[in-house]
């Protein structure tokens, strides 16, 4: 059976904070994993990485794919109120061939910023 | 560029009442289409999903059912809501990369 499991479950931090997030994954037919970010809303898209070691990074975001180890940590560096949203990671992978790419969700970590 | 819409935003419905949520992308041609669920709390599950016009494939047997009439559209339907079906119901679609994008959602409470 698929599953992704997140931790922390929840985090709460000040401002200027840096935080890692860790997502582990057991899945059929990997293709890639990706992270969002929900604001009490929809999820946006954060990243995809399809490699191992290489790391993808976006202003004070950053990722890292282990493939051998079925794991990837999303780390944020100094944290902003702005942060504060639920990450989700989600590997990309086909449950059979013919089926449509599917992303299985973990179940989030919640993050509070606090001023 | 892409755009995917979904209404109603929110829904208040009663027990035993139908139900359908409709979703339609614009942008782009024979995506992808999904479904899924989230309970308060929780991460998102996949209810459904589609690769073609009339194509559903179905993930969680429950009380929900889709149709995809159109290449751009897609429907969440059931016949009689039970409580359990309140949630945020999401729409995504993916072209050719993994990525999935999302609709603005529809929260619906079954009371």
């Amino acid at each position: 059976e698929d599953k992704v499991v997140q931790s922390p479950l929840s985090l709460v931090v000040h401002e200027g904070d840096t935080v890692t997030l860790n997502c582990s994954y057991e899945v059929t037919n990997f293709r890639s994993l990706l992270w969002y970010k929900q604001e009490k809303k929809a999820p946006t898209f954060l990243f995809m990485l399809t490699s191992s070691g290489i790391e993808k990074k976006s202003g004070r975001l950053s990722s890292i794919l282990d493939k051998k180890e079925l794991f990837s940590i999303l780390n944020i560096t100094a944290t902003q109120t702005g942060d504060s949203a639920v990450y989700l990671c989600a590997p990309a992978h086909d449950i059979s061939s013919g089926s449509a790419r599917q992303l299985t969700f973990g179940s989030g970590t919640q993050l509070t910023v606090l001023p | 560029s892409q755009t995917i819409h979904q209404w109603p935003a929110t829904l208040v419905q009663p027990v035993g009442s139908p139900l359908s949520l409709e979703c339609t992308v614009e942008g782009t041609s024979n995506p992808n289409l999904y479904w899924y669920r989230q309970a308060a709390g929780r991460g998102l599950q996949l209810l459904f999903y589609s690769v073609g016009i009339g194509q559903i494939s179905s993930e969680v047997p429950q009380n929900l059912s889709a149709s995809r009439p159109q290449d751009r559209q897609f429907i969440l339907s059931s016949k009689k809501l039970l409580l359990s079906d309140s949630g945020f119901y999401l729409c995504a679609w993916r072209f050719a990369g993994n990525e999935q994008f999302f609709g603005p959602g529809t929260r619906l409470t079954v009371l």
